[in-house]
């Protein structure tokens, strides 16, 4: 397996711009995090997914961030508009509901807002 | 609110020795506790899982040991390599939830 895939790895983007990321977790997994990791805060779960259902957004800084997942092999995190304090590295995580909650994280994307 | 901490912050050893990180929660209703390892502009790499029934894993040179009841975990490196630098992070899941919480980790740096 290629494991948890996220794209892009890099972005760059204008205070006001639309930023979306983009994340496909490892086949067969039931469960899908999105984590920020920042140097102030650490790393913390923004939103958690089981079988494609929202369970628990209470990680989400604010309405400007908004998390989708269509179907079991996509998701993506959209901020809009962003702002400089969005700046962070962004990674997703999944794994399989019901077992040993091991969970395997994407390499991130690391969003710079100017 | 389960929260986790790790100490040091940074340790610099010499390569060769044993190393112990330490990480503790002050929660001890866990399912698990994951220990990973974060190098430089990279991602996580899983490293042990213990569960919460379990005292202890064991994968090469590296063993974590889990005290559920005092809330501490030690992740001990054998014969550390200067390969072995990077962060390394302390993660629990709670009972209840899913999500990991994590520690600030602990920057490790082995000197040739």
């Amino acid at each position: 397996d290629a494991g948890v895939i996220q794209s892009p790895r890099h972005e760059v983007t204008e205070m006001g711009q639309e930023v979306t990321l983009r994340c496909k977790p490892i086949s067969g997994h039931n469960s899908l995090f999105w984590y920020r990791q920042t140097m102030m805060r650490g790393l913390e779960l923004l939103i958690y997914f089981n079988n494609n259902v929202p369970i628990d957004d209470s990680g989400m800084p604010e309405d400007r961030f908004s998390a989708k997942m269509p179907n079991a092999s996509f998701s993506t995190l959209k901020i809009q508009p962003s702002e400089p304090r969005d700046s962070a590295v962004y990674f997703c995580a999944s794994s399989f509901w019901l077992s040993s909650y091991e969970q395997y994280f994407g390499p991130g994307t690391r969003l710079t807002v100017t | 609110k389960q929260e986790v901490t790790q100490i040091p912050a940074a340790l610099s050893v010499p390569e060769g020795e044993n190393l112990v990180l330490n990480c503790s929660f002050t929660d001890s209703a866990i399912y698990n506790l994951q220990w990973f390892r974060q190098d430089p502009g990279k991602g996580l790499t899983s490293l042990l899982l213990i569960q919460s029934s379990q005292r202890e894993q064991t994968s090469g040179r590296l063993n974590a040991s889990l005290d559920k009841s005092s809330g501490r975990s030690t992740l001990y490196i054998a014969a550390s390599q200067p390969g072995d630098s990077a962060t390394y992070l302390c993660a629990v899941t709670p009972q209840g939830a899913q999500k990991l919480v994590f520690g600030q980790g602990t920057r490790l740096t082995i000197n040739p």
